[in-house]
């Protein structure tokens, strides 16, 4: 594949509903991320899989949020309970190893209505 | 934790040079990265510096990395208006593998 994959790309929810966000990494990169943007901010460092490890969840908000990575490959980010101020763009990125640049998707607008 | 500040808005005219700064706290070996966002889209890679270099130069784009000041900055040559976009910087939080992003420098190119 091309590059990093996320779905979907808008996602309109009610307030209390949960969402699931999905991310195809570039194939055979061993790290994923996850990131929120709000509005006017920097990107927030949500959390960070490396090959078969632990995941490293220190930046997740809250006990709403969880995210797993099924085969090394796919990763979904689940949100609980959505709140107004989970609006967001939600980004996945990867990287081939530890130290190369990171690679992106185009991320999905959350809105919590 | 690892601090990384930028400022928020840029404005220069077509053909100008824009010089965007970036400072942060931590230090580690390893590499800083600049990245490119337009509307509507995630980021886009557009250069990177290994820690023990202090220049590098990329077509019209220049990377000067001051690591005693801990400054990063971005020089784009002869602006263009389609160089339009959000910039932001990313250095790994010391001695971990996850990148701090800065909040992001606004260019805004004039014609």
């Amino acid at each position: 594949g091309a590059g990093v994959s996320q779905s979907p790309s808008n996602k309109v929810t009610e307030k209390g509903k949960d969402v699931e966000l999905r991310c195809d990494p570039i194939s055979g990169h061993t790290a994923l991320y996850w990131y929120r943007q709000s509005l006017g901010q920097g990107l927030e460092f949500l959390i960070y899989f490396q090959g078969n490890s632990a995941p490293d969840k220190s930046g997740l908000p809250s006990d709403r949020f969880s995210a797993e990575r099924t085969g090394g490959s796919v990763s979904t980010l689940t949100i609980q309970r959505t709140q107004q101020e989970d609006s967001a763009v939600y980004l996945c990125a990867s990287r081939q190893t530890y130290n190369s640049p990171l690679h992106f998707g185009n991320g999905t607008r959350l809105t919590v209505t | 934790g690892e601090d990384v500040e930028q400022s928020l808005f840029l404005s220069v005219r077509e053909g100008d040079s824009s010089v965007i700064n970036c400072t942060y706290t931590d230090s580690s070996s390893t590499y800083l990265y600049w990245y490119k966002q337009e509307p509507g889209a995630g980021l886009q890679l557009l250069t990177y510096i290994f820690s023990n270099m202090d220049m590098k130069q990329d077509q019209r784009l220049t990377v000067l990395l001051n690591k005693k000041d801990k400054h990063l900055s971005l020089r784009i040559a002869d602006t263009q208006t389609g160089d339009s976009a959000i910039y932001f910087c990313a250095v790994p939080s010391g001695g971990s593998y996850i990148p701090t992003f800065g909040r992001g420098t606004s260019l805004i190119v004039h014609p």
